[in-house]
């Protein structure tokens, strides 16, 4: 089982559509979640960042965690075409180090 | 809002030759990493360092070194290089375990 896993799409919504990014967790200890996005041939972009059970908003972005389930998920509202890239999730693996973990990424096409 | 800059965005690099990629961030972080990005198997952590003169390896650090002199300075050194190291290569900063990552905008590398 993958430390980080996510569905790599493509994950296809139609454009002012909520886009709906899901990814889980095997390690019960990790405490800091963080969602980001990366379009093609460019870095990642840090998008939201979440460190307790529930829903944090951030403009057209919402992050939810659910440590009992071990799953994260990131919802964009109103998706424009600039929203299409890959949203990779990232979880810190619970050691004295609190390395990041990514997951492979979820690939997100918004069509006009 | 920190800046990590990478000191190439493209370069071309013969087979066996020693090359240099330099990070530089400027919000005084204490933890650097470098990570490889290639298709289908996302990010991978090369070596990371939490202090200055201090290094740890990632998950694949063969036929990589590290350096970090200075704080803000992490250089990643790839001591003979070879084709199957032609890939995207991804500095990131951040303050201190529990923090999400600022990635540079990274360095395309190909050896030939």
């Amino acid at each position: 089982q993958k430390e980080v896993e996510q569905n790599s799409g493509p994950l296809s919504v139609p454009e002012g559509a909520i886009a709906s990014l899901n990814c889980t967790y095997s390690d019960r200890g990790s405490q800091s979640f963080f969602w980001y996005r990366q379009y093609s041939g460019k870095s990642p972009e840090l998008i939201m960042s979440i460190y307790s059970n529930g829903d944090k908003e951030d403009g057209r972005f919402t992050a939810q965690l659910n440590k009992a389930s071990q799953y994260v998920s990131l919802l964009i509202r109103d998706s424009q075409p600039s929203d299409s890239a890959t949203y990779l999730c990232a979880v810190n693996r619970p050691s004295n180090t609190g390395k990041l973990i990514f997951g492979q990424g979820t690939t997100l096409q918004v069509k006009p | 809002d920190v800046k990590v800059t990478q000191s190439s965005r493209y370069l071309v690099k013969r087979t066996g030759e020693k090359v240099f990629l330099e990070c530089v961030q400027d919000m005084d972080h204490e933890n650097m990493f470098w990570y490889r990005q290639d298709p289908g198997l996302g990010l991978r952590l090369i070596y990371f360092s939490y202090d200055v003169k201090m290094k740890e390896k990632g998950d694949i650090p063969e036929g990589y070194s590290v350096s970090r002199e200075k704080k803000e300075r992490f250089s990643l050194i790839l001591e003979s290089a070879s084709t199957n190291q032609t890939s995207m290569y991804l500095c990131a900063s951040r303050k201190d375990r529990g923090y999400g990552y600022t990635f540079g905008s990274g360095t395309r590398l190909t050896v030939v």
